[in-house]
């Protein structure tokens, strides 16, 4: 089983939608849970990381993380063109170093 | 708003010539990373650095590969001799102390021919 799982797409919604990204995980000594963007041939961008369960909210973005069910969310409201993008789910444990990341989602929103 | 630059943005060089590449981490931030990216693959973890020495690093992260800091504000990685599979795309990233995330420059891209 991979350490991390995400559906690599690609999805493709029209503008205004409702989007919702997920990723799926096995080890459970992860704690921070990372969500980033990155556009074509650029750096990763961080958009939100949480800490344990729960949900965080930051504009039209909400990340949300449980825990007991191994498996991590990422909400984008009222989408628009400028949110196309891939993007990449990335999760440590704690005091650890290294984020394993996910493949990644391709997503397009059509005008 | 800090962030992570890195040079070059694109690197071309021939199979077994050494290349360096180079990071300046966010100013305060005392962990420094290095992660590449193939082609249509996941980003991957190579090493992590602090207090001046490794501190992790992945198995991928083998003896042709070797980071530096070389004064205040640098971060390299080199690549003593390298291969056609070492083409990608090389991502330096740095956290500070609370280590809660990572913030990532915009990436090198090394071609080997």
């Amino acid at each position: 089983q991979k350490e991390v799982e995400q559906d690599p797409g690609p999805l493709s919604v029209p503008e205004g939608a409702i989007v919702s990204l997920n990723c799926t995980y096995s080890n459970s000594a992860f704690q921070y849970f990372m969500w980033y963007r990155q556009y074509s041939r650029k750096g990763p961008e961080l958009l939100m990381y949480t800490y344990s369960s729960g949900n965080k909210e930051d504009g039209r973005f909400t990340a949300q993380v449980d825990k007991s069910s191994k498996y991590i969310s990422l909400f984008i409201r009222d989408s628009q063109p400028s949110d196309s993008a891939t993007y990449l789910c990335a999760m440590k444990g704690q005091g650890a170093q290294k984020l394993v990341f996910g493949q990644g989602t391709r997503l397009t929103i059509n005008p | 708003e800090p962030e992570v630059t890195q040079t070059p943005s694109h690197q071309v060089t021939q199979m077994g010539q050494e290349v360096i590449l180079r990071c300046v981490p966010i100013s305060n931030h005392l962990y420094f990373y290095w992660y590449r990216q193939i082609l249509g693959q996941k980003v991957e973890f190579l090493v992590s650095f602090y207090n001046n020495e490794i501190s992790e690093k992945s198995e991928i992260f083998d003896d042709q590969f070797s980071v530096e800091r070389p004064d205040g504000s640098n971060f390299t990685l080199k690549i003593r001799s390298t291969k056609l599979e070492d083409s990608a795309m090389y991502f330096c990233a740095s956290s500070d102390l609370r280590l809660e995330t990572q913030y990532f420059g915009p990436g090198t891209r090394l071609l080997v021919l």
